[in-house]
């Protein structure tokens, strides 16, 4: 299985400041996804992010909250703007490998003041 | 109505026991359906994987589909303080969409 790690494990911000997370994988990979997990809930779909396009976002997300950049086939940032206490989650990181399964990074742990 | 329901728990079990977790589904395009395990703090760890219905074993624990009742099983044997934690089912279609569709995750806890 792929090995994902992410950047910052957890940070704590003010409001209406930007956070960029990081995502690397030691395989290449084609899929990438972007999930959040609200305190207390399951996991919730951002956007996909393939290699050489634009990511594919979720109803109730948009690009202008969410930039996402996948600038090869390891590595890909999910940038957190204009932040509100709304936005304190975990940003979790996931990758499909050649046998379809998808596995997921340690998370990011994010708390919005 | 949600497309993917878990009965939230918590649930508790004395150590060696059985633990049965659940999910039904509503969307019949779903073909694969896997189990992650989620201790605090800690991203999700895939436990089992499933394609379409049937049985699937892996050591102490059991995945079980039944795509006609659209109703998925986990099955724990043995179950340990160590297997304390939250457990997601989750589900996608065949092709075209490949995110994942979760349910809302089962809090276990095995008392020792």
């Amino acid at each position: 299985s792929a090995v994902i790690s992410q950047k910052p494990s957890r940070d704590i911000c003010q409001r209406g400041t930007s956070l960029t997370i990081q995502c690397q994988v030691d395989s290449q990979v084609t899929m990438m996804f972007w999930y959040r997990q609200q305190p207390g809930q399951s996991l919730t779909l951002i956007a996909t992010a393939n290699q050489g396009s634009e990511a594919t976002y979720e109803s109730g997300f948009v690009i202008d909250k969410f930039p996402i950049s996948r600038p090869n086939l390891t590595f890909s940032t999910l940038t957190v703007s204009n932040m509100s206490p709304e936005d304190s989650s975990i940003y979790l990181c996931s990758v499909e490998d050649p046998g379809e399964t998808q596995y997921f990074g340690p998370g990011t742990r994010l708390l919005v003041l | 109505q949600k497309e993917v329901e878990q009965d939230p728990g918590p649930l508790s079990v004395p150590e060696g026991a059985i633990v049965s977790l659940n999910c039904t589904y509503s969307n019949s395009a779903f073909q694969y359906f896997m189990w992650y395990r989620q201790y605090s703090r800690k991203g999700p760890e895939l436990l089992m994987y499933t394609y379409s219905s049937g049985n699937k074993e892996d050591g102490r624990f059991t995945a079980q589909v039944d795509k006609s009742s659209k109703y998925i099983s986990l099955f724990i044997r043995d179950s340990q303080p160590s297997d304390s934690a939250t457990y997601l089912c989750a589900m996608r279609e065949s092709t075209g969409r490949r995110a994942l569709t979760f349910g809302s995750g089962t809090r276990l806890q095995v008392q020792p």
